[in-house]
């Protein structure tokens, strides 16, 4: 298997743009999380999809956020419109089965900048 | 809920010498316990986790690490470190239920000098 796949590598956008970043989980997993990572805050959990299904959205810092999940081998996370403290790296990773007690296989991440 | 500090941000080491990086939790029973690497413009890479039985975990690229229940302590240890270790390295706790998200801690940079 390839490995988690994350699209773009960078994104470079002006502020209010609309920004969409993509994910492609391992096949066969089952869990699927969306990360942000910072200076200042370290490593985030957004949020994370058992199945499909979105099961904790408490980390997505406000509505300018949105996270989907068509398919079992498709996930996006938007900003709409994005800010300049936005700009970080998300991850996307993807588990076999728990959610926490297995391991969770991280994409190489996407570095967002927001002008 | 389930916490965790890396007290030292980062740690700079000689190549050939030893390492061990500190990682305190919290939770209120046996929790499940984890390192991860990040090398520079990479994602997370599991080093190791300890679930339960032998406190002491044998994890990839000769790391080790020690589960200390009296300490609440997970520390990570390297006998001889390569240049190639220069990464960041966090340490992570789970519920024993393991149906709520991991917990990362802020991370460790390591650097690794000639």
């Amino acid at each position: 298997d390839a490995g988690v796949i994350q699209s773009p590598r960078h994104e470079v956008t002006e502020m209010g743009q609309e920004v969409t970043l993509r994910c492609k989980p391992i096949s066969g997993h089952d869990y699927l999380f969306w990360y942000r990572q910072t200076m200042m805050r370290g490593l985030e959990l957004l949020i994370y999809f058992n199945n499909n299904v979105p099961i904790d959205d408490s980390g997505m810092p406000e509505d300018r956020f949105s996270a989907k999940m068509p398919n079992a081998s498709f996930s996006t996370l938007k900003i709409q419109p994005s800010e300049p403290r936005d700009s970080a790296v998300y991850f996307c990773a993807s588990s076999f089965d728990t959610v926490a007690a297995d391991t969770q296989y991280f994409g190489p991440g996407t570095r967002l900048t927001v002008l | 809920a389930q916490s965790v500090t890396q007290p030292d941000i980062h740690i700079t080491v000689s190549e050939g010498a030893s390492l061990e990086l500190r990682c305190n939790y919290s939770y209120g029973a046996t929790p499940y316990l984890f390192w991860y690497v990040q090398s520079p413009g990479q994602g997370l890479q599991l080093l190791l986790k300890y679930f339960s039985g032998d406190t002491l975990v044998q994890g990839i690229k000769g790391f080790e690490a020690e589960f200390k229940r009296s300490q609440s302590s997970f520390n990570l240890r390297k006998p001889s470190v390569h240049w190639s270790d220069a990464a960041e390295y966090f340490c992570a706790v789970a519920s024993y239920s393991g149906n709520t998200p991991l917990v990362f801690g802020k991370g460790t940079r390591l650097s690794v000098i000639a």
